[in-house]
């Protein structure tokens, strides 16, 4: 069975240093991955996903995540936080099915920004 | 173009009592799933309708079901609410059966008393 691990529960960045969460799954095949952020009181945000192709993805809001299949990981990456970054981030994989569908998701990494 | 809408966004019931939940997805999306998030067990695939079907379904008890429409709207009806139930339930759309991302609403806030 599919599984995600994301094994920061908690981080804090200051505004403007780099931030890297980290995601490790288990598949069997290759798995479809996604990154997605929720604020407080909020449904879940899209921000990246990968599918296939190349293993370097961009996102929205300056978000990218690199796909390393020989380390079963697909970290999440910005260059420079902003304060409004502050949220709870999910990593989930997809693909029991043979579809991006039932997707199982890590426990989340809440990200704090001091500024 | 439309968000995934659901409603209501609170709902607070009563022990024993049944509550449907309600979900329009993105205009074209004929794939709707609902998730169950708690602080204790995160967020959990409940089930997915594609084109009125159910195609997937989680491990949870039959007192969980949907339901999806010919315009793809979903509900999903919980009977003899429990405590535990008291949870944020989310729904997402898909455009198609295939390898395509998932888009989620806002959420219902179920609080189970």
């Amino acid at each position: 069975a599919q599984s995600v691990t994301q094994p920061d529960i908690h981080i804090t960045v200051s505004e403007g240093a780099s931030l890297e969460l980290r995601c490790n799954y288990s598949y069997g095949a290759t798995p479809y991955l996604f990154w997605y952020v929720q604020s407080p009181g909020q449904g879940l945000q899209l921000l990246l996903k990968y599918f296939s192709g190349d293993t370097l993805v961009q996102g929205i809001k300056g978000f990218e995540a690199e796909f390393k299949r020989s380390q079963s990981s697909f970290n999440l990456r910005k260059p420079s936080v902003h304060w409004s970054d502050a949220a709870e981030y999910f990593c989930a994989v997809g693909g029991d099915t043979g579809t991006a569908s039932k997707l199982t998701f890590g426990t989340g990494t809440r990200l704090q920004v001091t500024l | 173009k439309a968000g995934v809408t659901q409603t209501p966004r609170y709902l607070i019931k009563t022990r024993g009592q049944q509550v449907t939940l309600s979900c329009s997805p993105i205009s074209g999306h004929r794939s709707v799933s609902w998730y169950q998030q708690t602080p204790g067990q995160g967020l959990q695939f409940l089930f997915e309708y594609f084109s009125e079907t159910q195609r997937n379904k989680g491990n949870f008890p039959g007192r969980f079901s949907g339901r999806q429409f010919s315009n793809s709207r979903s509900e999903m009806n919980v009977s003899t609410l429990e405590l535990g139930d008291s949870a944020l339930y989310l729904c997402a759309s898909r455009s198609q059966g295939g390898n395509t991302e998932a888009f989620f609403g806002q959420g219902t806030r179920l609080t189970v008393v």
